[in-house]
C-alpha cells in the first residue's frame, strides 16, 4: 500500500506570495492532519480534516488555511508569506480521527 | 495546553551501548506514540502505547507507558549506527472531542550512534 504523498517536496517563495501544498493520504484513510516543523518550535499542529470538514485547528494565524476533498486528498494554503513561515510542512493521515497517524515526507518551504 | 518534555535533547554514544530517552508531561494522554525521523523525511511511526503501565518491545527497542499515562520512555539496547536519527514522542489528548487527532510532540532527541 502506498504511503502518504506530498507535493511539491521543495518550494522557494518570496515574502508576500502565497503557496498551496498538497497531500494524498494512504488509500482508505479519511483523516488528514497538517503539522509545521521548525528547528525552534519543533512539530506544531496546524489543522485536521475528516470527511471534508475541519475538526480541529492549532494556534496559527488566519493566513494558514486548508481544505479536504471528497477523495480525502487535502491542500493547505499560506497567504502573504513571511520569513518565519520557512519550515517543513508535514501531512499525516489516519484511518479516521484518533487512529494512528502516518506521516508523509513533507514539503520544505523556504521563504526569501 | 498540553506539553511534553523530552530528554535528553542530544545523545551521542558508541555502538553497543544502551540508552534511554524520556518523555514527561503533567497532562494525561489517551495514547502516546514514538516516531523516528531521518533528515529531510517525515517521522516514521515506531509504536503506540495506550494502557498505563504498558510495555512494548520492538527488537532492541523497549517502550514503556507510565502507570498514570503522563510519561513514557524508550530504551535501546546495544545501539547500532542505523539507530541514528531524531526520536520524537507524541501524545494524543484525553478529551477527544476537543483535541481530535491533534498530537502534542516533544522537542525530540537527536541520537548519534558512532561505529
Amino acid at each position: 500500500k502506498a504511503g502518504v504523498t506530498q507535493t511539491p517536496r521543495y518550494l522557494i517563495k518570496t515574502r508576500g506570495q502565497q503557496v498551496t501544498l498538497s497531500c494524498s493520504p494512504i488509500s482508505g484513510h479519511r483523516s488528514v492532519s497538517w503539522y509545521q516543523q521548525t528547528p525552534g518550535q519543533g512539530l506544531q499542529f496546524l489543522f485536521e480534516y475528516f470527511s471534508e470538514t475541519q475538526r480541529n485547528k492549532g494556534n496559527f494565524p488566519g493566513r494558514f488555511s486548508g481544505r479536504q476533498f471528497s477523495n480525502s486528498r487535502s491542500e493547505m494554503n499560506v497567504s502573504t508569506l513571511e520569513l518565519g513561515d520557512s519550515a517543513l510542512y508535514l501531512c499525516a493521515s489516519s484511518f479516521r480521527p484518533h487512529y494512528e497517524q502516518y506521516f508523509g515526507p513533507g514539503t520544505r518551504l523556504t521563504v526569501t | 495546553t498540553q506539553l511534553l518534555e523530552q530528554s535528553p535533547q542530544f545523545l551521542s554514544i558508541q555502538e553497543g551501548e544502551n540508552l534511554t530517552v524520556y518523555c514527561n508531561s503533567s497532562s494525561v494522554f489517551s495514547s502516546l506514540q514514538w516516531y523516528r525521523q531521518e533528515p529531510g523525511e517525515g517521522p516514521v511511526l515506531l509504536v503506540t502505547v495506550v494502557t498505563g503501565g504498558e510495555v512494548k518491545k520492538l527488537k532492541r527497542l523497549t517502550f514503556q507507558f507510565g502507570d498514570a499515562r503522563k510519561d513514557s520512555s524508550l530504551h535501546i539496547t546495544a545501539a547500532q549506527p542505523g539507530d541514528t536519527g531524531l526520536y520524537l514522542c507524541a501524545g494524543a489528548g484525553v478529551e477527544q472531542e476537543t483535541s481530535g487527532s491533534r498530537l502534542t510532540f516533544g522537542e525530540g532527541t537527536q541520537l548519534t550512534v558512532n561505529p
